[in-house]
């Protein structure tokens, strides 16, 4: 089955830095590559997605990348903020009903 | 005008009673989904629900069993609550079948003692 690895597990930046997490996927008919952001104590919420017939989203300081022949897909945060110390989750999936998830990256960002 | 709406947020119980997590969203969405996040962090789905119709059921205890009497909700019973059901348990919901956001709720964080 899909099986979706994500590192690093902790992440720490200095403020205004960039920061990029990695996933790798193993099932090449994925084609839906979500990002959740959970904050502590909070529900996590999605920050930005790519579908597999494009190579780039960017959404402000947010952007996704993807590789198709090497099955992984990337997020990049520049000129991190401390509102983006969180959890960041990818996930991958061929439906809606199979969404593999990455087991998460702590994103810390030093001030 | 909250739009995945589960209760309660906490909820603390002992050993071997019975639990209900209820789950309500306003979406108009066809997809329900119950999460298990464990201490660390790790998001495992549990159930999913289309219109009313059990589509995943994932490796989980038959202690757990979800009820959907509608669409919009999808109602979590736990039996027999065990120290390792402690977690917190997130419900969710997506537009049909399409690969499409998952909306979740607050969460709910179960203790066992």
């Amino acid at each position: 089955g899909e099986n979706v690895e994500q590192h690093p597990s902790t992440l720490s930046v200095q403020e205004g830095d960039s920061a990029v997490i990695k996933c790798t996927y193993s099932d090449s008919a994925s084609n839906y590559f979500p990002w959740y952001k959970q904050e502590l104590g909070k529900r996590p919420q999605l920050i930005i997605d790519i579908r597999s017939n494009v190579g780039e989203k960017k959404d402000q300081r947010i952007a996704v990348t993807l590789n198709k022949t090497a099955k992984h897909f990337s997020l990049h945060i520049t000129e991190t903020q401390p509102e983006d110390s969180a959890v960041y989750f990818c996930a991958a999936s061929k439906s809606n009903y199979q969404l593999i998830w990455g087991a998460g990256t702590k994103l810390i960002i030093k001030p | 005008d909250t739009a995945v709406s589960q209760t309660p947020k906490y909820l603390v119980t002992q050993m071997g009673n019975d639990k209900s997590i209820k789950c309500e969203q306003n979406l108009g969405h066809d997809t329900m989904y119950w999460y298990k996040q464990d201490s660390k962090k790790f998001l495992k789905i549990m159930f999913s629900y289309n219109n009313k119709e059990l589509i995943i059921n994932e490796t989980v205890p038959n202690r757990f069993s979800p009820k959907s009497p509608d669409k919009a909700h999808l109602n979590l019973h736990i039996n027999s609550l065990e120290l390792g059901d402690s977690a917190v348990y997130f419900c969710a919901s997506s537009q049909g079948d399409h690969n499409s956001p998952l909306h979740f709720g607050n969460g709910t964080r179960l203790t066992v003692t």
